[in-house]
């Protein structure tokens, strides 16, 4: 089972309004990643940060933003949904290491804007 | 830029045959792969890694191939069950912390 969570798991919300993505992982992992994806297809990364206080962009545009205020929460904030705003976003975790590691997924939030 | 990709969207096999899902990498500096297993309405989930001073690395019921030569990736997944059945992805990533890039997925479909 997932030691990363996401909620909600779907949300249907209409233009304009203001929406935050949670995510939490209790792996104590240093580094979490926000990808978004669409069905079937492969992931893009919109933001990453390295630990408490540290962001970056990924390398899909987003108009989202994020921040990392504790070690083990990684929110993700719409200002102004619209449809084009529509996919699935997943978030992610690893730790901090001198060596590549595998990325931890949580099961992401289907976000449909009307 | 450099991208990941699959030859196969769509790869259909009966239960308890052998799969074999491929994957292509451009960028030859690219020292770290990895597949991982997306099934319906979850994250992807890990299954095996492999580092570029390694050809083969075997899991269990799964093995990655690594062709550095012609920058080729596989996935053999042995005595393929129904639980088997995701999107399947590959990803790369060159030096110790850098992003991983991940290709378009391939569906596996398990016949029974």
């Amino acid at each position: 089972e997932a030691d990363i969570y996401q909620t909600p798991r779907y949300l249907v919300i209409g233009t304009g309004k203001k929406i935050t993505l949670e995510c939490s992982q209790t792996m104590g992992h240093d580094k979490m990643y926000w990808y978004q994806q669409d069905p079937g297809m492969e992931l893009h990364l919109i933001h990453y940060s390295y630990g408490v206080n540290s962001t970056e962009k990924g390398d899909l545009s987003s108009e989202s933003t994020v921040s990392r205020i504790r070690t083990e929460h990684f929110p993700l904030t719409l200002e102004s949904a619209r449809p084009s705003h529509t996919s699935q976003y997943l978030c992610a975790s690893s730790p901090r290491s001198s060596y590549n590691s595998p990325l931890h997924f949580g099961n992401g939030t289907r976000l449909t804007v009307t | 830029g450099e991208s990941v990709g699959l030859h196969l969207p769509t790869l259909s096999v009966q239960e308890g045959d052998n799969s074999i899902i491929n994957c292509a990498y451009s960028n030859s500096a690219s020292d770290y792969f990895i597949w991982y297993k997306q099934e319906s309405g979850k994250g992807p989930q890990f299954i095996i890694d492999i580092r570029s001073n390694m050809d083969k690395r075997q899991g269990q019921r799964v093995t990655v191939l690594l062709n550095k030569t012609v920058k080729h990736l596989s996935l053999q997944i042995a005595a393929t069950q129904p639980g088997d059945s995701a999107v399947y992805f590959c990803a790369e990533s060159y030096n110790a912390g850098n992003m991983l890039t991940f290709g378009g997925g391939t569906r596996l479909m398990v016949k029974p």
